[in-house]
């Protein structure tokens, strides 16, 4: 099956530990997201990328750094200078050129700082 | 900028009751419109979504009509199950799809009662 997977669902951080969130799609989509979502604020962009070894920021990348070595993997790395990381990270990802602008979206990981 | 302003929750319905949820945007262009639904501990997913003025998008009961004249986009169901109880996401797409970054609004939770 096709899909996206995200791992690990749960994490646990100490204060001023990076840790970084692993995204995978087999869907063969261009683009892939990771977007933030927070009680009452609902989701917000931090990166994406449209093409292998490129990518852009998005609206609250500060205290985030990504890769895209691959086209079917796109892990976030969430820094120590993230000031409140403790949220929940979807990723996601989408068909270039389509007409359509739907996003598939992994399970998420939830993240939360000891 | 771009955004999108949907009704706060929660909402809480009696089982078969009518529900509306309230979704307004604005953007400069023509964006396409969707509503994403998140059902507990997961990602989100394509409920329904509508890419021209007057278009109706209709998925599992659920109806939303894109209206121009009022940049409104709001989601309807006749008679609503138990089963329909989750977070309902509201989104707008800049760029008409072709680039896939899509701007949500903050979720709308329902909760519905037997």
């Amino acid at each position: 099956d096709g899909g996206i997977t995200q791992s690990p669902k749960y994490l646990f951080r100490k204060e001023g530990q990076n840790v970084t969130l692993s995204c995978e799609q087999n869907l063969n989509h261009d683009a892939m997201y990771w977007y933030r979502q927070d009680p009452g604020q609902g989701l917000r962009l931090i990166y994406y990328s449209q093409i292998v070894n490129d990518f852009q920021k998005g609206d609250i990348a500060e205290g985030y750094s990504v890769s895209r070595e691959k086209k079917e993997s796109f892990p976030l790395t969430v820094t120590s200078a993230q000031k409140n990381p403790t949220a929940f990270y979807l990723c996601a990802s989408s068909i270039l050129g389509a007409d359509t602008g739907e996003l598939f979206f992994g399970e998420g990981s939830r993240l939360t700082v000891l | 900028g771009n955004s999108v302003t949907q009704m706060e929750g929660p909402v809480t319905l009696s089982e078969e009751a009518f529900l509306t949820i309230n979704c307004t945007y604005t953007a400069t262009g023509y964006p396409s419109l969707f509503w994403y639904v998140q059902y507990p501990g997961e990602g989100l997913q394509l409920l329904l979504k509508a890419t021209k003025a007057d278009d109706k998008g209709s998925n599992k009961g659920f109806e939303a009509t894109y209206r121009k004249e009022t940049t409104s986009f709001h989601l309807e169901k006749g008679s609503v199950q138990v089963s329909d109880s989750a977070v309902y996401f509201c989104a707008l797409s800049e760029y008409g799809g072709s680039q896939g970054n899509l701007i949500f609004g903050k979720g709308t939770k329902l909760s519905v009662k037997p």
